[in-house]
């Protein structure tokens, strides 16, 4: 079986600095992973995903994140914080090759302070 | 190109009434998966379809089913609703054959049940 374990459901950070959203996974295989975003009222929206390749990982609007197999740990990140990236974050974890969907975290939600 | 469109955004039942989801995706994907989201429980995946087959189902009791159209579209179905029905019902499509986990989300069906 698989899960994910995200670490504080909210986080608050001021704008211009650093973010830090923690995600720990658990899979008995090697995993994909992937990092969602949801803005209030909207569907979910790839960040960005890892998928055994290089393990710090871009994604869009200046996020990446590091994969970390000793840690068993996805965690994300992003050097300054604009007031736009207030949302909901959710990590997931797919077995991949069609094996069964997507199982998320419980998601962190980002809080930005002027 | 169109996003992934579901329909109705909003719509209220009262227990034991059932109801019915309705999702296009985006135009070439031919996967479609469906995912529900609580405030207690998450996401949780429902089920996901491929070329009108189920590919994969999650652990949702029978009340809940699907089916996927020949043009991709799909639908999802929900029997004797009860209160904990309530939720906000995400269709996603994919691309790709095989999962990997790159899911383009709709903005969702509010379900309301009183």
């Amino acid at each position: 079986a698989q899960s994910v374990t995200q670490l504080g459901s909210h986080v608050s950070v001021s704008e211009g600095a650093l973010v830090l959203l923690r995600c720990n996974y658990s899979s008995s295989v090697p995993p994909y992973l992937f990092w969602y975003v949801q803005y209030p009222n909207q569907g979910l929206q790839l960040l960005l995903k890892y998928t055994s390749a290089a393990t710090l990982v871009k994604g869009i609007n200046g996020f990446e994140a590091e994969f970390k197999k000793s840690e068993t740990s996805f965690h994300l990140t992003k050097p300054s914080a604009h007031m736009s990236d207030a949302a909901e974050y959710f990590c997931a974890v797919s077995k991949g090759g069609g094996a069964d969907g997507l199982t998320f975290g419980k998601g962190t939600h980002l809080i930005i302070q002027p | 190109k169109a996003g992934v469109t579901q329909t109705p955004r909003y719509l209220i039942k009262t227990r034991g009434q059932q109801v019915t989801l309705s999702c296009s995706p985006i135009s070439g994907h031919r996967s479609v998966s469906w995912y529900q989201q609580t405030p207690g429980q998450g996401l949780q995946f429902l089920f996901e379809y491929f070329s009108e087959t189920q590919r994969n189902k999650g652990n949702f009791p029978g009340r809940f089913s699907g089916r996927q159209f020949s043009n991709s579209r799909s639908e999802m179905n929900v029997s004797t609703l009860e209160l904990g029905d309530s939720a906000l019902y995400l269709c996603a499509s994919m691309a790709a054959q095989v999962n990997t986990g790159e899911l383009f989300f709709g903005e969702g069906s509010r379900l309301t049940v009183l």
